[in-house]
């Protein structure tokens, strides 16, 4: 089955700085790669997502880049907030109504 | 739109009864509803998906006979743990892919039960 990886587990960084956080899967045949924020206690948000034929999709201050060859992804948020201190996961999927694999978890936080 | 709503949203029981969790998509048709564990500081665990009209699919080390999933509808998927035990306490999610999406893959989760087994 597909195993999703993910670095860093945590991450602090200033605010206004960048955040960078990287995940590698392992199926080939995962072609939808979503990334999630999840505050304490409360259920996952989409913040954004990719599909293997889009190297690289971008929404305001955050964007995703996604090698299919070396199967990395990758999410990165610029400008950061104090309100964008949250969990996030990353995952993939072989798409349709196929499961999605979630990632471990970065916890970010963004220093005032 | 895309809403998907859990009740309750706290359980506290003893140990040895069981629980149900429902799980509905408020503003669309799923066929297919996932089910999702979460220990403090971990991942989402899927446990398992629920096909409506259909038996679920249970993930390796799930065991079936103590998580029971009905899909009863297309809007309603119910998780019943089984003689709960203190180490079922964890955040239980669902999430749900609309039917009309044409197999679009963006899952939409409901805000999660925290189960309490004392």
């Amino acid at each position: 089955g597909e195993n999703v990886e993910q670095h860093p587990s945590t991450l602090s960084v200033q605010e206004g700085d960048s955040a960078v956080i990287k995940c590698t899967y392992s199926d080939s045949a995962s072609n939808y790669f979503p990334w999630y924020k999840q505050e304490l206690g409360k259920r996952p948000q989409l913040i954004i997502d990719i599909r293997s034929n889009v190297g690289e999709k971008k929404d305001q201050r955050i964007a995703v880049t996604l090698n299919k060859t070396a199967k990395h992804f990758s999410l990165h948020i610029t400008e950061t907030q104090p309100e964008d201190s949250a969990v996030y996961f990353c995952a993939a999927s072989s798409g349709g109504y196929q499961k999605v694999t979630f990632g471990t978890g970065t916890k970010l936080q963004v220093i005032p | 739109g895309a809403v998907v709503s859990q009740h309750p949203s706290r359980v506290i029981c003893k140990s040895g009864t069981s629980v149900k969790i429902e799980c509905r998509s408020l503003d669309f048709q799923a066929t297919t509803m996932f089910w999702y564990r979460q220990f403090p500081k971990q991942s989402l665990m899927l446990m398992a998906t629920s096909n409506e009209g259909s038996k679920a699919t249970y993930e390796q080390g799930v065991e079936k006979d103590k998580f029971l999933i009905n899909h009863a509808s297309l809007t309603l998927s119910t998780l019943t743990v089984t003689s709960a035990h203190p180490e079922d306490s964890s955040f239980y999610i669902c999430s749900a892919t609309p039917a009309a999406s044409g197999g679009s893959e963006t899952q939409y989760f409901g805000p999660g039960t925290r189960l309490l087994v004392l």
